[in-house]
């Protein structure tokens, strides 16, 4: 059972664009910043999104995240074959669980 | 450019402990937190906790408390975690990566290949 809570799966086709949503609390999501991870299958993590809505160098700005109160999302518009994978929100917590707590994860399917 | 280089993939029995390194080439974690991430099969990411190397302080959620431990060899820049009592659940890969700062709330932007860990009797 993931901290942050997550929609298991979420699809789009080619060009269009699709929302990817982050419940969490006030311990969480609601007094601190959002990261959003990137995993392509059979690979490591890749940090997509900081900061809420920071870019790191290199990730396009097809994809942009956002916070508001104790939800946060990520938006990726022009979907494209190799955006295809799984998608993890994560936050700190001042909690037993963290300080690091991560969503369950959500598959995108690009159809 | 900063990469993470972890050790091989192990073969453990239940009940017995694994020891995985992870080693900063091309630059260090001086000023820089590094947390150990892990993901079982099919199954999403679970933090195991992390290191502040500059003040060698580790943290851990309480469900690995007492059963995982965190170090830091800063002249070495590689940071070890060591995982005791272990279970078949406990079979998974195991990443470890460098945050962008001194602290967890920085996203994690350096990942380490990952290392399997197998526990099987």
């Amino acid at each position: 059972q993931s901290v942050l809570t997550q929609p298991p799966s979420a699809s789009g086709t080619p060009g269009q664009g699709v929302t990817i949503s982050c419940s969490g609390s006030s311990s969480n999501i609601g007094t601190n910043t959002v990261n959003w991870y990137q995993q392509l299958p059979g690979a490591a993590p890749k940090l997509l999104i900081y900061g809420n809505h920071q870019r790191p160098s290199g990730v396009p700005d097809r994809f942009s995240g956002s916070k508001s109160g104790t939800s946060a999302s990520l938006a990726i518009s022009g979907l494209q074959s190799g955006d295809e994978a799984d998608y993890y929100c994560a936050a700190w917590e001042d909690s037993i669980n963290g300080p690091v707590v991560f969503g369950g994860g959500t598959k995108l399917t690009v159809l | 450019q900063v990469q993470l280089v972890q050790s091989g993939a192990e073969v453990k029995k239940p009940g017995s402990s694994v020891n995985v390194s992870c080693k900063a080439s091309g630059g260090t974690f001086s000023n820089y937190a590094v947390s150990w991430v892990r993901q079982a099969p099919g199954q999403g990411l679970e933090w195991l906790g992390g290191i502040i190397p500059i003040l060698d302080t580790a943290h851990y959620p309480q469900v690995f408390q007492g059963r995982i431990t965190i170090t830091a060899d800063k002249f070495t820049s590689t940071v070890y975690m060591y995982l005791s009592s272990l279970r078949s659940e406990d079979t998974a890969i195991y990443y470890c990566a460098r945050l962008q700062g001194s602290y967890y709330y920085y996203g994690m932007d350096v990942w380490g290949q990952g290392t399997t860990v197998t526990v099987s009797s």
